[in-house]
């Protein structure tokens, strides 16, 4: 299997602009995790889908992100209007569910907004 | 909540050395998930290790080891035979279990340990 694929690797962007991250997760995984990893505040999570349905956003800093998770193989968050403290590594994970529960992650997009 | 503590931010060992790394938490349940995950200067989150609570035996994994003490709330990663390629960041993660309702599948990671290997 390819593993989690994300995309882009790395964007930058001005302020203002919309910027969209995309990820596929493994094939046959249930739930996909969306995490973002800054100096200040490590690893946190963003928001959670089981079978493309979000569960749980609590962890979505503000009405300026969504995401997404159209059928079972794709996924998007989106951040607009984009700004500089937006700026992080960006990561997305999947697990099987069903009792297996390690999650798997993608390579990460570095964003950095200007 | 839970919370994840590494106590060490920064550690080295001589390669061929073996070297561990601290990992507590804090938790009020009695079935759960403990991981480590890996973080190379490429940035990939790679798994290590994972531990379910309910099994008294330590896991293992070829030169990676875990020490867990469920009454001390510790779970250490032992790194035997330590090569240049395990240098990277090592995140300590907790997981509570599915049928736990709200919170379950959120990993809960700890600040981090930055490991080199110094040849």
């Amino acid at each position: 299997d390819a593993g989690v694929i994300q995309s882009p690797r790395h964007e930058v962007t001005e302020m203002g602009q919309e910027v969209t991250l995309r990820c596929k997760p493994i094939s046959g995984h249930d739930y996909l995790f969306w995490y973002r990893q800054t100096m200040m505040r490590g690893l946190e999570l963003l928001i959670y889908f089981n079978n493309n349905v979000p569960i749980d956003d609590s962890g979505m800093p503000e009405d300026r992100f969504s995401a997404k998770m159209p059928n079972a193989s794709f996924s998007t968050l989106k951040i607009q209007p984009s700004e500089p403290r937006d700026s992080a590594v960006y990561f997305c994970a999947s697990s099987e569910g069903q009792e297996e529960e390690t999650q798997y992650f993608g390579p990460g997009t570095r964003l950095l907004v200007l | 909540a839970q919370t994840v503590t590494q106590s060490q931010p920064e550690m080295s060992v001589q390669e061929a050395e073996t070297v561990t790394l601290s990992c507590t938490y804090d938790t009020s349940e009695n079935n759960y998930y403990l991981f480590w995950y890996k973080q190379p200067p490429s940035r990939q989150m790679i798994l290590v290790i994972r531990q379910e609570a309910y099994k008294q035996q330590n896991a293992t994994e070829n030169r990676f080891s875990v020490n867990f003490q469920k009454a001390a709330k510790s779970f250490s990663l032992k790194i035997s035979d330590s090569q240049l390629g395990d240098t990277a960041m090592y995140f300590c993660a907790f997981m509570k279990p599915s049928y736990s309702g709200a919170g379950s599948y959120q990993l809960t990671f700890g600040k981090g340990t930055k490991l080199s290997v110094i040849p």
